[in-house]
C-alpha cells in the first residue's frame, strides 16, 4: 500500500482567512513532503520533515507554517495568503529513494 | 549542475501503439536514480518507474519500460499498448546530488492517447 491521503480535495479562502492543509500516510515512511505545483509546471518543493524534524525549508513565505504533530500527519497552516499563492499543493511521503504522492489540495486564494 | 529535460512538450500516440518519452539528464555524480512520474488531470503524481546509475538492466513495470542509456546520459520511458488512460502529463526526475531528499523534475511531456 502507498497511499498518501489529502484533505481537503478543494479548498477557496480569502486573503485574510486561516486554513489548513492535512496530509496523512500510513506506511511508516520516515520522510514527509510539501510541494507547490503551478499549472503546466512540475511540482516545487517547498518543505521536508525527517522523523518529524524540519529538514529543509526552501526559502517559503511565513505565510505558509508547516507543522507534523507526528510520523504519519503532515499539516500545512496558510494565513494571509496572495492570490499568487492559488496553486496544487501536493504532499508526499519516503522511506528510502521514492517519493510517493497524494492527490493534492486545489487552493484558490480570491 | 545537474539538470534534467525533456524536449517534448505534447505527444500524441494511437491507442494500442507503444511510444516513447524523451528524457536526458546532467549530473557529475557517478550515483544517481532517475524516476518516471505519470500525473493524471486529477492532480495526482503516480510513481512508475526507477533506474539506478548502477542497475546493469533497464528497468520494466508492466507495460511500463526505462530505456537507460547511462553514455548518452538519456533515460527514456517506454509505455507499450496504449490505453486511454495514459493521457496524463509525464515527468521525469533526478535525485538531487547529495541530498536524500529533493528531486529535480524536467518540464514534462504531455501525452494524449487517440482513440
Amino acid at each position: 500500500d502507498t497511499e498518501v491521503t489529502q484533505t481537503p480535495k478543494h479548498l477557496v479562502m480569502g486573503m485574510t482567512n486561516k486554513k489548513s492543509l492535512k496530509c496523512e500516510q500510513h506506511m511508516g515512511h520516515r520522510a514527509m513532503y510539501w510541494y507547490k505545483q503551478k499549472a503546466k509546471k512540475p511540482p516545487e518543493l517547498m518543505f521536508v520533515y525527517s522523523y518529524e524534524k524540519l529538514s529543509i525549508n526552501e526559502s517559503v513565505p511565513s505565510r505558509f507554517s508547516p507543522e507534523c504533530p507526528n510520523s504519519s500527519l503532515l499539516n500545512l497552516h496558510l494565513h494571509a495568503l496572495q492570490p499568487e499563492d492559488s496553486a496544487l499543493y501536493l504532499c508526499a511521503s519516503s522511506q528510502d529513494r521514492t517519493q510517493y504522492f497524494g492527490p493534492g489540495t486545489r487552493l484558490l486564494v480570491l | 549542475a545537474q539538470k534534467i529535460t525533456q524536449t517534448q512538450p505534447g505527444m500524441f500516440v494511437q491507442e494500442k501503439e507503444a511510444v516513447t518519452l524523451d528524457c536526458t539528464y546532467d549530473t557529475s555524480d557517478p550515483s544517481y536514480g532517475l524516476f518516471w512520474y505519470k500525473q493524471p488531470s486529477s492532480g495526482e503524481m503516480i510513481f512508475l518507474i526507477y533506474q539506478g546509475s548502477y542497475d546493469q538492466q533497464n528497468a520494466t513495470e508492466g507495460r511500463y519500460s526505462l530505456n537507460f542509456q547511462k553514455a548518452r546520459k538519456s533515460a527514456n520511458l517506454v509505455i507499450s499498448a496504449s490505453q486511454l488512460g495514459d493521457s496524463a502529463m509525464y515527468f521525469c526526475a533526478m535525485r538531487e546530488e547529495g541530498s536524500s531528499y529533493k528531486l529535480i523534475f524536467g518540464s514534462g511531456t504531455r501525452l494524449l492517447v487517440r482513440p
